[in-house]
Formats: structure tokens, C-alpha cells, sequence
């Protein structure tokens, strides 16, 4: 069936560092959405890409949308603390019934 | 708060027992979902209700059982409780079908803990 597949599954980096976590379907999707849980909390919808190649930016985050629509990225600029979590890439299944969720990336930053 | 209401958020209960979970959608919503997350899991899609009926089903098991309300408040039933069913149990809403373009809004969810 449909896979989403997200990489790396964990990730610990420096204060200030970059950090960018991938997401990969088997199959074309016709949008992508990002969510963001952090520890103890409920996912939160960050964004949602539909057009092939898109990018789009919010503050230190950059998402961008793969031009085969296959593939996704979400990359942080100068991570903070407040970036720790757990990143959840999710696209609709085949049947248009469900969302396909990643396992997600869980980012640990260190002060 | 998200709008999505969840009750209660804490659940403790014995195997082979049977619980209920609560959920009240944000306003104008449509869509529900019940997602299953265990420890250090991602999340597991339980199944779908869009304006009062069926539209998705996941990998839920046949000791659970979901509904929702002509009001669209939805509930998930757990019954004959094992002790693998603790887990965070989220319930996320919708305007339409797959959270297009506004993304699903979930609630603070239900913590089960089967002993």
C-alpha cells in the first residue's frame, strides 16, 4: 500500500544549528501537510504544500514541495529550543479518503 | 486550546474492561478522526466520520468501535481492554475531508492506561 517515509526517524543538534528532516511517498500526492507535536502535546498543522516545486517559508522554517510531488523537506534555520519535537510530514491516500502520515522526526536541541 | 475537546484526559482502567472517549470537533467542523499513539510511535489512523457517517477505516481493531452524533460529536468505545491498548488516544477535526488546506485540528487527547 501507500507509504510515507520520513527521515531520520531522531535528530540532536546544537542550539543555532540547521536542521532538515525528509519525507518521501511511493506515490504522487496531490498536497502535503506538516505538523509539528511537541513533547507531551497534540499535533499542531504547521503548513500544507499543493503545487509541484513549491517552497514556502514561515520565519526560520522552509518547506518545500518536490517537483515529482513525491517528495518533501522541511528545513530549520538556526534551531532554538523551542523547535523540539516531533515533525510529521502526512499526504492523502490514493482512495482521497485518509491522510498517509510519517513516522515522524523528533528533534532534540541542546542549549 | 485548539477548539477540539477531548474527554476525560486521563484514563485508568483494568483489562477486559470497556471505556468510552469523547470528542467535540472545533466548530464548523465535519470531519473526525481517532488516532491511536503509543510510546515513541507515530501516529496510527483509527477511523473517519464525515457529517455522521463512515468514510475511512485504518487498522482498528474489532474490539473498537466509533460513532458520530447528529450533534458531530464523536465517540471511540474500547472494549475488553488489553493491556496493549495503552496508548494516547487523539481525536482531530476538519472542515472537510483530509484537512485540505487548513490541516486537521487535533485535541489534547485521552491517555489510556490499561493495568
Amino acid at each position: 500500500g501507500q507509504q510515507v517515509m520520513q527521515i531520520p526517524q531522531y535528530q540532536h543538534v546544537q542550539e543555532g544549528e540547521d536542521f532538515t528532516t525528509y519525507c518521501n511517498s511511493s506515490t504522487t500526492l496531490s498536497n502535503i501537510q506538516w505538523y509539528k507535536q511537541r513533547p507531551g502535546g497534540h499535533p499542531v498543522f504547521l503548513i500544507q504544500l499543493v503545487k509541484s516545486g513549491e517552497v514556502k517559508k514561515q520565519k526560520r522554517l522552509t518547506f518545500q514541495f518536490g517537483e515529482a510531488k513525491k517528495n518533501s523537506s522541511l528545513h530549520i534555520t538556526a534551531t532554538q529550543t523551542t523547535d523540539v519535537g516531533t515533525y510529521f510530514c502526512a499526504g492523502p491516500g490514493g482512495n482521497n479518503r485518509k491522510l498517509i502520515w510519517g513516522l515522524g522526526t523528533s528533534l532534540a536541541v541542546n542549549p | 486550546d485548539s477548539g477540539v475537546t477531548q474527554t476525560p484526559k486521563h484514563l485508568i482502567t483494568a483489562t477486559g474492561q470497556r471505556v468510552t472517549l469523547r470528542c467535540s470537533p472545533r466548530s464548523g467542523d465535519l470531519s473526525v478522526y481517532w488516532y491511536q499513539q503509543s510510546l515513541d510511535q507515530g501516529l496510527q489512523f483509527l477511523i473517519q466520520y464525515y457529517n455522521g457517517e463512515e468514510r475511512a477505516k485504518g487498522n482498528i481493531l474489532e474490539r473498537f468501535s466509533a460513532q458520530q452524533f447528529p450533534d458531530l460529536h464523536s465517540e471511540l468505545n474500547l472494549s475488553s481492554l488489553e493491556l496493549g491498548d495503552s496508548a494516547l488516544y487523539f481525536c482531530a477535526s476538519s472542515v472537510g475531508l483530509q484537512g485540505h488546506k487548513y490541516g486537521y485540528t487535533f485535541g489534547s487527547g485521552t491517555r489510556l492506561t490499561v493495568v
